[in-house]
């Protein structure tokens, strides 16, 4: 079965230090990996995806996400978070159909 | 630009009743889904459409109908509604399937 892991309902971290967001896939095939950002209140917003290539991607905000293929991971990085990262951060995998993770809710604190 | 446009976006409805969760998009978008999101369940797919007059299951699609008429708009229906369909659902829409997804704002249904 096709399936998508965030092992972390929650990541805590200082403003102005990295951060990480992990993601673990379970899917047959090449699929294409996103990272999706959701505000309260608001409908998910695009930050990266992974199609080929480089294993390291660059999206919006100064994310990043690295590849892992050996590990079926997906990562979500940041060198420096802001108080303004906070919000839910989901990862998501296509082949046939879009399968989303459950969501890390992020806590960037001052 | 008003990309993707979801109504209502709170309704509240009684058991077994049915009502139409409206989704439109103005972007000339292929690609449209509807999902639904549960705390600690992420998003899963209910139905999806790769253009018009094709429409096609997700993962959870009991209890769900949709149909594509035109490239711009992918109504959900439900049909008798179920205190297991209190949700938020979200429409979404892309140039093809693995393309970037724009979300809607959410439409939060209550049954009772």
């Amino acid at each position: 079965a096709q399936s998508v892991a965030q092992p972390e309902d929650q990541v805590n971290v200082a403003e102005g230090n990295p951060l990480t967001v992990k993601c673990t896939y379970s899917v047959s095939g090449n699929p294409y990996l996103f990272w999706y950002v959701q505000y309260p209140n608001r409908g998910l917003q695009f930050l990266l995806k992974y199609i080929t290539g480089d294993n390291l991607v660059k999206g919006s905000y100064g994310f990043e996400a690295e590849f892992n293929k050996s590990q079926t991971s997906f990562h979500l990085k940041k060198p420096s978070a802001l108080v303004s990262d906070s919000a839910l951060y989901f990862c998501a995998v296509t082949l046939s159909k879009f399968y989303f993770g459950s969501g890390t809710k992020l806590n960037v604190k001052p | 630009n008003a990309g993707v446009t979801q109504t209502p976006k709170f309704q509240v409805l009684k058991t077994g009743q049915s009502m139409t969760l409206q989704c439109a998009q103005d972007m000339n978008h292929e690609y449209m889904s509807w999902y639904r999101q549960d705390p600690g369940m992420g998003l899963r797919l209910i139905h999806y459409s790769v253009g018009a007059g094709i429409t096609d299951q997700g993962e959870v699609p009991n209890g769900y109908n949709v149909s594509r008429s035109t490239t711009e708009d992918f109504p959900l229906r439900l049909l008798s509604a179920a205190p297991s369909q209190t949700s938020v659902y979200f429409c979404a829409s892309s140039y093809f399937r693995d393309a970037e997804a724009f979300f809607g704002q959410g439409t939060r249904l209550t049954v009772v």
